[in-house]
């Protein structure tokens, strides 16, 4: 089925490991990314690739890396986890940025920093 | 910096009864403006896009409304049902910006 597909559905971490956050998307969709949402906070925007090559930050960019080396696939890597980072995490892709188009989400990651 | 509020954040209604959900944005240079549901422990799925040039849109029982200049948008949802209980979520782009979201319960 055509969508947003994430990996893993739920993480376990320590304090101080790394990891990556899969996402692949199969609608060759230019535009993703990623957002973590915490309870009563709405979803908030931590990095965004409007194609192959480029990135860029969102709102809530510090301890994550990404990277857009294929239009499917977009990454968000974790390089020192903090407790602080424990949250859910979604992918989301769109034809463009905005405009004429809505947006298709990944079901999401759930992860716990301990 | 795009704000967008949603009020309430929960509401709870007898089966039968219209929903009214309230979603404002502070920066009226939007691109669209979608509704999404979420169930607990889920991820989103898209209910409605309204296009900036669009002043409402349609699906089955549910119509969302859109008023750029005065930054607010509506989703009636008609004749509710049990099923219909989880959080709606609107979002402006052209970056989304999401608001908190309203929890719904629908009570047979």
């Amino acid at each position: 089925n055509a969508g947003v597909t994430q990996t893993p559905k739920f993480q376990v971490l320590k304090t101080g490991q790394s990891m990556t956050l899969q996402c692949a998307q199969d609608m060759n969709h230019e535009y993703m990314s990623w957002y973590r949402q915490d309870p009563g906070m709405g979803l908030r925007l931590i990095h965004y690739s409007v194609g192959a090559g480029i990135t860029d930050q969102g709102e809530v960019p510090n301890g994550y890396n990404v990277s857009r080396s294929t239009t499917e696939d977009f990454p968000l890597r974790l390089l020192s986890a903090a407790p602080s980072q424990t949250s859910v995490y979604f992918c989301a892709s769109s034809p463009s940025q905005g405009v004429d188009w809505g947006y298709t989400f990944g079901s999401g990651t759930r992860l716990t920093v301990v | 910096k795009q704000e967008v509020t949603q009020i309430p954040a929960a509401l709870s209604v007898p089966e039968g009864e219209n929903l009214v959900l309230n979603c404002s944005f502070t920066d009226s240079a939007i691109y669209n403006l979608q509704w999404f549901r979420q169930d607990p422990g889920k991820g989103l799925t898209s209910l409605l896009l309204i296009q900036s040039s669009q002043r409402e849109q349609t699906s089955g029982r549910l119509n969302a409304s859109l008023d750029k200049s005065s930054g607010r948008s509506t989703l009636y949802i008609a004749a509710s049902q049990p099923g219909d209980s989880a959080t709606y979520l609107c979002a402006v782009s052209h970056k989304l910006s999401f608001g908190a979201g309203t929890t719904v319960t629908v009570r047979a």
